[in-house]
């Protein structure tokens, strides 16, 4: 199947720091979804982004699919923003999603 | 707010209880899916429905049965389960199946004793 890998595993940062989170892929994909695991268990969508930069608010992401990777950047960070962020993909021969190991932040004030 | 619905949120039971989980969406989604996670692991698949049908079963021990009694409803039926399938256990609905944009619920936390 798909192997997914996520870079840093983790990463704490004091609130008004950037910071770019990053997602390995080995195969090509035509569905990239960025998550964001809040403390209590549930799972935000970020972004759907197959291909191409999308920005929403602070966050944005970049998917390079020829090069097989995507980019989430977080500005100004917010002690909200701590969490574990997935990148979810679709498993090769398979319709549904598997997902990296996640980067776990943490925000300091 | 999320437009997925999971029911119960807590659950806890024995290992000869008989509990189901409940799980909602009124998206108009086709497809809907099971996910296990444990701690500080990610969402593993377990089961996927597309168009009422089960489409993918991530050979998940028969202590866990899936039903989708129309499309906008799945259901996870427990029994005889292992202190070891203790997890959050996520709910997740998407237009079809590997197409689209997939939402999840707020899981239900389940601790079998």
């Amino acid at each position: 199947g798909i192997q997914v890998e996520q870079s840093p595993p983790d990463l704490i940062l004091q609130e008004g720091a950037n910071s770019t989170l990053r997602c390995n892929f080995s195969d090509s994909v035509n569905n990239l979804q960025w998550f964001h695991q809040n403390p209590w268990g549930q799972l935000i969508n970020l972004f759907y982004i197959p291909s191409g930069t999308k920005q929403n608010g602070r966050l944005s992401a970049t998917t390079v699919a020829t090069e097989r990777y995507s980019l989430l950047y977080i500005s100004s960070s917010q002690t909200t923003d701590s969490g574990v962020y997935f990148c979810a993909l679709p498993d090769t021969g398979r319709r549904a999603l598997t997902f990296g190991s996640g980067t776990r932040l943490q925000v300091q004030p | 707010d999320t437009e997925v619905t999971q029911t119960p949120k807590h659950l806890v039971m024995g290992m000869t209880n008989k509990k189901s989980l409940k799980c909602e969406q009124h998206m108009g989604h086709r497809a809907m899916y099971w996910y296990k996670q444990k701690a500080k692991k990610p969402p593993e698949l377990m089961f996927v429905y597309s168009y009422e049908k089960l489409s993918i079963n991530e050979s998940v021990p028969s202590r866990f049965s899936p039903e989708c009694p129309n499309s906008s409803l799945l259901n996870l039926h427990l029994h005889a389960l292992q202190p070891e399938d203790s997890a959050l256990y996520l709910c997740a609905s998407s237009q079809d199946t590997g197409t689209g944009e997939l939402f999840f619920g707020e899981g239900s936390r389940l601790t079998v004793l």
